[in-house]
C-alpha cells in the first residue's frame, strides 16, 4: 500500500550545522510530496511541497527535491537555527483521493546553541 | 483571525463517558478533516467531509461520530471513552480543486488533546 518512511529520530545538531532528514515512498501513480511541521504545542503548517518529479520544493531555507528514480523526497537545510527546532513530518498527497495526506512518523529536530 | 479552531484545547475524562470536540474553518475550504495524533507522533486519518459528504472514512471505532452541520464546521463525537483514545486530535482543512488533485495544502487547528483516565 501507499505509505511514507521517515528517518528516526531526534535528530540533535548545533546551531549552523547542516540538516538532511531522509524520507522515501511507496504509492502507485503520481502524488504530490509535502514537508510539514510542528512546533511545540502547535499544529502542523505547510513547508514546502513539489508536485511532480524534479521539483524541488523550497522555502525558510529548507529544501527538496522529488526524486521519482529513488522516490525520496529528502529534508535539506545549510545551516539550521534553534528556532528550526521542532517535529518534521514527510506526506505524500494521492491523487483521486480527496487530499488524503498519508504522513510519516515525524522526525523531531532539536538545534542547540 | 484563526483560520482552523478547535475546542476545547484540552479534555481530560474518565473512561466510558461521551465527549465532542468542534472544529471551524474560516477560510471558505470545502473539505475538512479529523487526524489522530499518537502519543509518538504518528498521524493518522480519520475522517473527512467534502461539502458536509463523508468522503473518506478510515477504519475507525464505531464510537467515533463526526457530523458536519455546514461545510464551516466539523464536529467529533466520541461515546464510550477508552483509555487508547487519549490522543492529541487536529482538524484540518482544504479547497479541493478537483477529486483528482493529490496537491492541495491542508490547514490545520492547533490539536485538541484529550486525556481519558
Amino acid at each position: 500500500g501507499d505509505s511514507v518512511t521517515q528517518m528516526e529520530g531526534p535528530v540533535t545538531l548545533s546551531e549552523e550545522a547542516f540538516l538532511t532528514i531522509n524520507c522515501t515512498y511507496t504509492a502507485t501513480g503520481y502524488p504530490s510530496l509535502f514537508w510539514y511541521v510542528q512546533y511545540p504545542g502547535e499544529g502542523l503548517q505547510l513547508l514546502l511541497k513539489a508536485t511532480k518529479a524534479d521539483d524541488k520544493g523550497s522555502n525558510k531555507g529548507f529544501e527538496a527535491t522529488y526524486r521519482k528514480e529513488t522516490t525520496s523526497f529528502h529534508l535539506e537545510k545549510g545551516s539550521v537555527q534553534v528556532s528550526d527546532s521542532a517535529v518534521y513530518f514527510c506526506a505524500l498527497g494521492l491523487s483521486g483521493g480527496y487530499n488524503k495526506l498519508i504522513f510519516g512518523a515525524g522526525t523531531r529536530l532539536a538545534v542547540h546553541p | 483571525d484563526t483560520a482552523v479552531s478547535q475546542t476545547p484545547k484540552y479534555l481530560v475524562t474518565q473512561m466510558g463517558n461521551d465527549k465532542s470536540i468542534k472544529c471551524e474553518q474560516n477560510l471558505g475550504h470545502d473539505t475538512m478533516y479529523w487526524y489522530k495524533q499518537d502519543s509518538k507522533k504518528f498521524l493518522k486519518i480519520m475522517f473527512s467531509y467534502n461539502n458536509k459528504e463523508l468522503i473518506i472514512n478510515e477504519t475507525v471505532p464505531n464510537r467515533f461520530s463526526p457530523k458536519s452541520p455546514d461545510k464551516a464546521h466539523l464536529n467529533l463525537h466520541i461515546n464510550s471513552l477508552e483509555l487508547g483514545d487519549s490522543a492529541v486530535y487536529f482538524c484540518a482543512s482544504s479547497q479541493v480543486t478537483g477529486i483528482t488533485s493529490g496537491a492541495n495544502v491542508l490547514t490545520f487547528g492547533a490539536g485538541s488533546r484529550l486525556t481519558v483516565l
